[in-house]
């Protein structure tokens, strides 16, 4: 079945460091990793995703990368900000195999110290 | 920007009482999901729904649950006899096709006592 790890548990940077948040997946037909913001009380957001068929995808001061071979992405959140601390959660997604929901990750609590 | 909205926010239930819980999809989407995220714990996938039926559902999705979709715009999810452990957050999410970005709703914080 599907599994995705994803480390640390818990992040925390001084405000204007980067931070990285990474995962891996076992299933070699997953195709799509999307990553998501929990707040407190709200629901996941969708923050950047990323395909299969491309290796790095950017967006302001948010990156993701993603190494088919070896099966693992990663988050890079540059020059952080208080608002960036929440709950991060990568997840995967795969067609076919009667797997239409994602498989998300344990999440990551990434707090911004002032 | 559309979103998609839950009803109720928070709710609490004694064990062995039937939830609905209700969802509003954003308007041209297709397909519909329930997740379930126990305090503390990832998010998990319960169910997918297309064309007025399930598409696809987990371990968890057992005979308590069911889902539906009364009047084209609510998409509910019923847990018929709550049990303890039924205790977590329910998002509910829609995207225009299985391959797109999944949007999530705000959650129903549901307490089975």
């Amino acid at each position: 079945g599907e599994n995705v790890e994803q480390h640390p548990s818990t992040l925390s940077v001084q405000e204007g460091d980067s931070a990285v948040i990474k995962c891996t997946y076992s299933d070699s037909a997953s195709n799509y990793f999307p990553w998501y913001k929990q707040e407190l009380g709200k629901g996941p957001q969708l923050i950047i995703d990323i395909r299969s068929n491309v290796g790095e995808k950017k967006d302001q001061r948010i990156a993701v990368t993603l190494n088919k071979t070896a099966k693992h992405f990663s988050l890079h959140i540059t020059e952080t900000q208080p608002e960036d601390s929440a709950v991060y959660f990568c997840a995967e997604w795969h067609s076919g195999g009667g797997a239409d929901g994602l498989t998300f990750g344990k999440g990551t609590h990434l707090i911004i110290q002032p | 920007e559309p979103e998609v909205t839950q009803t109720p926010s928070h709710q609490v239930t004694q064990m062995g009482q039937e939830v609905i819980l209700r969802c509003v999809p954003i308007s041209n989407h297709l397909y519909f999901y329930w997740y379930r995220q126990i305090l503390g714990q990832k998010v998990e996938f319960l169910v997918s729904f297309y064309n007025n039926e399930i598409s696809e559902k987990s371990e968890i999705f057992d005979d308590q649950f069911s889902v539906e979709r009364p009047d084209g715009s609510n998409f509910t999810l019923k847990i018929r006899s709550t049990k303890l452990e039924d205790s977590a957050m329910y998002f509910c999410a829609s995207n225009t096709g299985l391959k797109e970005t999944q949007y999530f709703g705000p959650g129903t914080r549901l307490l089975v006592l």
